[in-house]
């Protein structure tokens, strides 16, 4: 079984650029999330998706972030414009169902801002 | 405020000796408790789930114990391996906040 697939692995970018990450889940799995990771901390959650609705977007900065899950399937997590401070890993993870425990993760997004 | 705390620094054990790493909370009455591992450049993996009203959880050599009254849970491998080096993350959900709060890790090294 594929896990969670995630591109690109790293971006670079300098600040004020838009940049896009894309999920693709679990096949199966109705509950998308997409987290931010700062190096030494845990991941924070940036939004929840169930199936294609947004259910849990309270942390994610709206003025420069957006996300999208068309089809209840892949995802798209923009930022735009980018800050230096927006430098960190972007990780998807998917999960059976929401109040189903094992979330499962992709490798991440390393982005740099510079 | 609610928080998760994880030892900070880095814990150095012997190859064949037993690991334990530490949860605390505060301000949470968990429904569970979550352990991942994570690796360099990888995203974390799911090790072993532990509900409110279990007091331990065994999976080969990985023990989990949730004591809900000291507001802490203890992960431990036996035996540990070179191989067993890793960050290792608890995550906690609470019963009336659907959101899974993360712990910042507990980096292990086991010295052969």
């Amino acid at each position: 079984e594929a896990g969670v697939v995630q591109s690109p692995r790293y971006k670079i970018i300098e600040k004020k650029q838009p940049v896009a990450f894309w999920c693709n889940p679990i096949s199966g799995h109705n509950t998308l999330y997409w987290y931010l990771q700062n190096l030494g901390q845990g991941p924070e959650l940036l939004i929840r998706y169930e199936n294609e609705e947004a259910v849990d977007d309270s942390q994610l900065p709206k003025d420069r972030f957006s996300a999208e899950r068309l089809k209840g399937v892949d995802s798209t997590l923009k930022i735009q414009p980018a800050e230096l401070g927006d430098s960190a890993v972007y990780l998807c993870a998917s999960s059976l169902g929401y109040g189903v425990d094992t979330q499962y993760f992709g490798p991440g997004t390393r982005l740099t801002v510079l | 405020s609610q928080k998760i705390e994880q030892n900070s620094e880095a814990l150095n054990i012997q190859e064949g000796k037993t690991a334990t790493l530490t949860c605390n909370y505060t301000n949470y009455s968990p429904a569970y408790l979550q352990w991942y591992r994570q690796d360099p450049g990888r995203g974390p993996v799911f090790l072993l789930l532990i509900r409110e009203n279990e007091k331990e959880k065994r999976k080969e050599r990985l023990k989990v114990t949730f004591d809900t009254t000291l507001k802490q849970s203890l992960f431990h491998i036996t035996a540990s391996q070179p191989a067993d080096s890793a960050t290792y993350l608890c995550a906690l959900r609470g019963d009336s906040n659907y959101q899974l709060i993360w712990g910042a890790g507990t980096k292990l090294i086991i010295k052969p």
